[in-house]
């Protein structure tokens, strides 16, 4: 089993350019959630899926972020207009059902918006 | 009120010695699973131990083990024998039946192994 992949690794963008981050969680898995790290904040939970069908969005920052999971092994956290303050390490994470399980991390995307 | 609660923002520990890092959490549902990941310096996020409600004894992952004590709502982990790649952000975490399987993640302790 591959993990859960997440590309790119890292992106560096201007200012008010659209950021496309991806993830492929492992197969099986019925929850996909998007974190974002900082030193200032540590892990936010933005958004996560059951069956591919959003569950809470409560995490996300505004407008500018949005979340698509149009089947079971993809998934995409969106950012347009990208601003400085959105820059952070993203990270998706794919979990069986059961309590029993953790998360399986992806790798993460360092997100640097200049 | 905080899910998990981690005190130590950072910690020392001497190499070979044991450390333990402090966690507690806050739940009124009777099923819950509590967690540490470890995040090195390159980022990823690993996990190393589970521990859930109903297990009567303390996990154990070979040098990780996690104190476990019900009552006071601490799921504290403990490492033997550090060693130098033990330096790193550890993070506790508790995932609840009653809230649709989100994890609550604390803080983080840094931890630093002194060789």
């Amino acid at each position: 089993d591959a993990g859960v992949i997440q590309s790119p690794r890292h992106e560096v963008t201007e200012m008010g350019q659209e950021v496309t981050l991806r993830c492929k969680p492992i197969s099986g898995h019925d929850y996909l959630f998007w974190y974002r790290q900082t030193m200032m904040r540590g892990l936010e939970l933005l958004i996560y899926f059951n069956n591919n069908v959003p569950i809470d969005d409560s995490g996300m920052p505004e407008d500018r972020f949005s979340a698509k999971m149009p089947n079971a092994s993809f998934s995409t956290l969106k950012i347009q207009p990208s601003e400085p303050r959105d820059s952070a390490v993203y990270f998706c994470a794919s979990s069986p059902r059961r309590t029993t399980y953790g998360y399986t991390f992806g790798s993460g995307t360092r997100l640097t918006v200049v | 009120a905080q899910k998990i609660t981690q005190t130590q923002p950072g910690m020392f520990v001497q190499e070979k010695e044991a450390v333990t890092l402090d966690c507690t959490y806050d739940t009124s549902d009777p099923s819950y699973g509590l967690f540490w990941y470890k995040q090195p310096s390159s980022g990823e996020m690993i996990f190393l131990i589970y521990q859930g409600s109903y297990d009567q004894q303390n996990a154990t992952e070979g040098r990780y083990s996690l104190n476990f004590q019900k009552a006071r709502k601490s799921a504290n982990l403990v490492i033997s024998a550090s060693q130098l790649g033990d330096s790193a952000m550890y993070f506790c975490a508790m995932r609840e039946r009653n809230t649709g399987n989100q994890f609550y993640f604390g803080t983080g302790t840094s931890l630093t192994v002194i060789p």
